[in-house]
């Protein structure tokens, strides 16, 4: 069973401020997504990262691929609260035919406040 | 196009009850899967299908069963509900592409307690 760690957990910050989250495993996996969850709401795809080292950004959010593909950052510049809510990192798994199978992180739950 | 769609929104069981979680998709994709999201564990995988009349054990089968007679629809059943099966569950469906990915789309969530 693939792992992925995911940090951190929570995540509470003011609005302007930059941050990282962070998903690590000692697997290597064939692409990485990140989804984000409203409450009350199921995940909704952000990304979809394919190739070591690729990088991806979508307005102030930078997502980067680990060069090994074991790895993936999500990077978001000046927050705002419109960005709250719950990050997922997800990865599927490499060799052989996955039938697109997902090993998701535990989540970062961020806050943004005014 | 509604996309994704689960029945019912929420159910309260008691232990030992039995009950069905429809899922139902319109996009024509030939993947399905099922999970359960837990606080602090993320969303795990339960049953999943890759075709109509195809099921497959994700990593958390037990005590769940599934069925996919219609390839727009994927059913999850659980025969006899403990509380530990109190969980917010998620349908999801995909399609294979070019790439080596598989970009799956959610629905809304069931909410299940079981007392």
């Amino acid at each position: 069973t693939q792992l992925l760690e995911q940090s951190p957990q929570f995540l509470s910050i003011q609005e302007g401020e930059n941050l990282t989250v962070y998903c690590n495993s000692s697997s290597v996996f064939s692409s990485l997504q990140w989804y984000r969850q409203e409450p009350g709401e199921g995940p909704v795809l952000l990304v979809t990262v394919v190739t070591g080292g690729e990088v991806k950004k979508l307005k102030r959010l930078t997502f980067q691929f680990g060069d090994a593909r074991k790895d993936s950052s999500l990077h978001i510049t000046a927050a705002q609260p419109g960005d709250t809510g719950l990050y997922l990192c997800a990865g599927e798994d490499a060799g052989g035919t996955s039938y697109g199978k997902l090993t998701f992180g535990q989540g970062t739950i961020l806050t943004v406040h005014p | 196009n509604a996309g994704v769609t689960q029945t019912p929104k929420f159910r309260v069981l008691k232990t030992g009850q039995s009950m069905t979680l429809l899922c139902a998709q319109d996009m024509n994709h030939e993947y399905m899967y099922w999970y359960r999201q837990d606080p602090g564990m993320g969303l795990r995988l339960i049953h999943y299908s890759v075709g109509e009349g195809t099921t497959a054990k994700g990593e958390v089968p037990d005590g769940y069963n599934v069925s996919r007679l219609k390839k727009q629809n994927f059913l999850l059943g659980l025969e006899s509900a403990a509380p530990s099966q109190t969980s917010v569950y998620f349908c999801a469906s995909s399609y294979s592409q070019a790439q080596l990915s598989y970009e799956q789309y959610f629905g809304p969530g069931t909410r299940l307690t079981v007392t």
